[in-house]
């Protein structure tokens, strides 16, 4: 059974702030690992799909780095802004399209 | 271009009643996903359709949960009876299904479902 660990669960930062959280997987038999962001009452929204070894990938303020040989990624965000607030999913591919989910990061960004 | 679309966005409903969910995916996109969301813990795949064919069931409670994608387009998500433990965010997602591992799955606002 595959394990997507995020960490930490929930993060409150002031606005300007940057910050980041990690997304740990099992690094054997990768494929790809997406990003995606859900803000409350919305649908989940597609940041990044992330294929190769030290891949970086931006989106604004938003960026990912991706490390397959140790089995972890990073998402940071650069100056956050309330619209920052939302839950980040990071989500691994078993098998054919199959992805398996992470917990979430809740992020929470204070005025 | 429209997003996936589901219906009804909440449903309250009392133990032991049937429910149905209503997915209608992005126009084009052969690949459709049921999943669902317990409070504190990532989406989890109930379902994967290829066109009209389920081809990855193996997690949905068979008991009393079935699915069906009629003419490949549109698919429906059905409880009876439903439980306690049903209550969750259920959420609909679409693809192209032709890229594969990569492909970007997007998802529908999704229906949060409690069960008195």
């Amino acid at each position: 059974i595959l394990n997507v660990e995020q960490s930490p669960q929930s993060l409150h930062v002031q606005e300007g702030d940057s910050t980041n959280f990690t997304c740990s997987f099992p690094s054997s038999n990768f494929y790809a690992l997406h990003w995606y962001r859900w803000e409350t009452a919305k649908s989940p929204e597609a940041l990044f799909v992330m294929t190769l070894n030290g891949d970086e990938k931006k989106k604004g303020r938003i960026s990912a780095t991706l490390n397959t040989k140790e089995g972890y990624s990073y998402l940071y965000i650069k100056g956050s802004q309330p619209e920052d607030s939302a839950t980040y999913l990071c989500a691994f591919i078993e098998g054919a399209q199959k992805l398996v989910f992470g917990q979430g990061t809740r992020l929470t960004i204070n005025p | 271009e429209a997003g996936v679309v589901q219906s009804p966005r909440y449903k309250i409903i009392e133990k032991k009643q049937p429910v149905a969910f209503w997915c209608n995916p992005i126009s084009g996109h052969n690949t459709l996903y049921w999943y669902r969301q317990n409070l504190g813990q990532g989406p989890e795949l109930l379902i994967r359709y290829e066109n009209e064919e389920a081809v990855d069931d193996s997690q949905l409670p068979k008991d009393r949960f079935s699915a069906e994608r009629l003419k490949g387009v549109d698919s429906t998500l059905k409880i009876q009876p439903a439980e306690l433990g049903d209550s969750a965010v259920y959420l609909c997602a679409s693809s192209l299904g032709t890229v594969g591992r990569t492909d970007t799955q997007y998802f529908g606002p999704g229906t949060r479902l409690t069960v008195l």
